[in-house]
């Protein structure tokens, strides 16, 4: 069965700090998604990045990089030179494309804090 | 890009009535869509899968008659919640998945339901 494990329930740090949440999943499957979502306090899911189970590649995004290593079952996520305007809870998930029919499992999810 | 559109996005609702909640893809057929529902300070867990034209598909630990899922159309899904109670209240949100080469859900902004 697909499951999702983000450890960090709650993180905090000071602006301009460097921070890693960390996601870790499960999976039986080969062919799978991985996605990151940013939810801020009005509730709405903002994606971030899809990562595919072909694709290793780390992608980098402004001040975002993404670390995607199938060896350990991670992919975990980066901001750089952290901001107030990124406090909020952050997801990973999970997909199996053919094995679950596209259902999208999420992680507990890590609340971040930012502060000025 | 595609969107999903969800109405009401909040409902005060009183002890045993019944909430209907709407998700419609505006711009795009969505066979397939994803119920959730999210307590406060948790994640997002999925209550049940709903294909057009078919029955849905719901989660162990999902009350079927509580929650009745109807995809009547391709760009249509609703979701009741029947007989309302005060630990009903969440956040619920849906979200459609396409299987095309950009694979991807999109999410309606949710709706908040306060059960009193």
């Amino acid at each position: 069965a697909q499951k999702v494990t983000q450890a960090q329930t709650e993180i905090s740090v000071v602006e301009k700090e460097d921070v890693t949440l960390d996601c870790v999943y499960e999976t039986r499957d080969t062919t799978y998604y991985l996605f990151w979502y940013k939810q801020p306090p009005s509730g709405e899911l903002v994606f971030l990045i899809r990562r595919n189970s072909f694709d290793e590649q780390n992608e980098i995004s402004g001040r975002y990089s993404w670390n995607f290593q199938k060896s350990t079952s991670s992919f975990n996520f980066t901001i750089t030179a952290s901001q107030v305007v990124d406090s909020a809870v952050y997801f990973c998930a999970l997909s199996e494309v053919y094995n679950q029919g596209g259902k999208l499992i999420f992680g507990q999810g890590t609340e971040l804090s930012v502060k000025p | 890009g595609a969107v999903v559109s969800q109405h009401p996005s909040w409902v005060i609702c009183k002890s045993g009535t019944s909430v209907k909640i709407e998700c419609r893809s505006l711009d795009f057929q969505a066979t397939t869509m994803f119920w959730y529902r999210q307590f406060p300070k948790q994640s997002l867990m999925l209550m049940a899968t709903s294909n057009e034209g078919s029955k849905a598909t719901y989660e162990q630990g999902v009350e079927k008659d509580k929650f009745l899922i109807n995809h009547a159309s391709l760009t249509l899904s609703t979701l009741t919640v029947t007989s309302a109670h005060p630990e009903d209240s969440s956040f619920y949100i849906c979200s459609a998945v396409q299987f095309t080469e950009d694979y991807g859900y999109t999410f309606g902004s949710g709706t908040r339901l306060t059960v009193v």
